[in-house]
C-alpha cells in the first residue's frame, strides 16, 4: 500500500511570493492534517481536512490555507511569504477523523530567501 | 491547552546500553498517545499508539508503556540504525488535532 505523497520535495521562492503544496493521503484515507516543523518552535499543527470540509485550525495567520479536494488530496497556500515560513511541511492522513493514527508523508523543504 | 514535555533533549548510548525516553503530558481528556521515529530529512515514521493508563506495546527492541501522566519509551540493546529523533504525541478526546513534543534526539555509538 503507498504511502502518504507530498510534492514537490523542496522548493525555494522569495519573500512576498505565494506557494501551493500538495498531499495525496493513503489510498482509503478521508482525513488529511498538515504541519508545519521548524527547529525552534518544533511539529506545530496547521489545520485538518475531512471530507472536503476543514475540521481544526492551529494558530496560524490567515496566509496559511488549505483545501481538500473529493479524492482526498489536499493542497495548502501560503500567500505573501515570509522569511520565518521556512520550514519542513508535513502532511499527516489517516482513516476518519475521529483520532486515529496519523501517518505521515516525507515533507515539503521550503526555502524562503 | 494540552502540554507535552520530553527528556532528555539528548541521549548518547553506546551499543547494546538499554535506556528510557520520558514523554510526560497535560491534556484534559486523553484520547491517545503516540510515538513516532524521524530521521534527518523525512517525515516521522509511526511506532505505537496507546490509549488508555496501563497499556504497554512492544516491537522489536523498542517498548512503550502509558500512566496518567507520562509515556516511556524503553529502548533495549540499541543499534546504531536506532539513531534518530523520537517524538510523542497526544491526541484530547475533544480534538482531532496532535500536540508534539520537542523530541529526544537518540544517538547510538557502535
Amino acid at each position: 500500500k503507498a504511502g502518504v505523497t507530498q510534492t514537490p520535495r523542496y522548493l525555494i521562492k522569495t519573500r512576498g511570493q505565494q506557494v501551493t503544496l500538495s498531499c495525496s493521503p493513503i489510498s482509503g484515507h478521508r482525513s488529511v492534517s498538515w504541519y508545519q516543523q521548524t527547529p525552534g518552535q518544533g511539529l506545530q499543527f496547521l489545520f485538518e481536512y475531512f471530507s472536503e470540509t476543514q475540521r481544526n485550525k492551529g494558530n496560524f495567520p490567515g496566509r496559511f490555507s488549505g483545501r481538500q479536494f473529493s479524492n482526498s488530496r489536499s493542497e495548502m497556500n501560503v500567500s505573501t511569504l515570509e522569511l520565518g515560513d521556512s520550514a519542513l511541511y508535513l502532511c499527516a492522513s489517516s482513516r476518519t477523523a475521529s483520532g486515529e493514527t496519523q501517518y505521515f508523508g516525507p515533507g515539503t523543504r521550503l526555502l524562503v530567501l | 491547552e494540552d502540554q507535552v514535555t520530553q527528556s532528555p533533549e539528548a541521549l548518547r548510548l553506546q551499543e547494546g546500553e538499554s535506556s528510557s525516553l520520558n514523554c510526560s503530558y497535560t491534556v484534559s481528556g486523553l484520547r491517545g498517545l503516540f510515538w513516532y521515529r524521524q530521521d534527518p530529512g523525512k517525515g516521522p515514521e509511526f511506532l505505537f499508539t496507546l490509549y488508555s493508563a496501563g497499556e504497554e506495546k512492544e516491537k522489536e527492541r523498542l517498548k512503550a508503556t502509558l500512566t496518567k501522566k507520562e509515556s516511556f519509551l524503553h529502548i533495549t540493546a540499541p543499534k546504531p540504525e536506532d539513531s534518530a529523533t523520537y517524538l510523542c504525541a497526544v491526541l484530547e478526546t475533544s480534538g482531532s488535532r496532535l500536540t508534539f513534543g520537542e523530541g529526544t534526539q537518540l544517538t547510538v555509538n557502535p
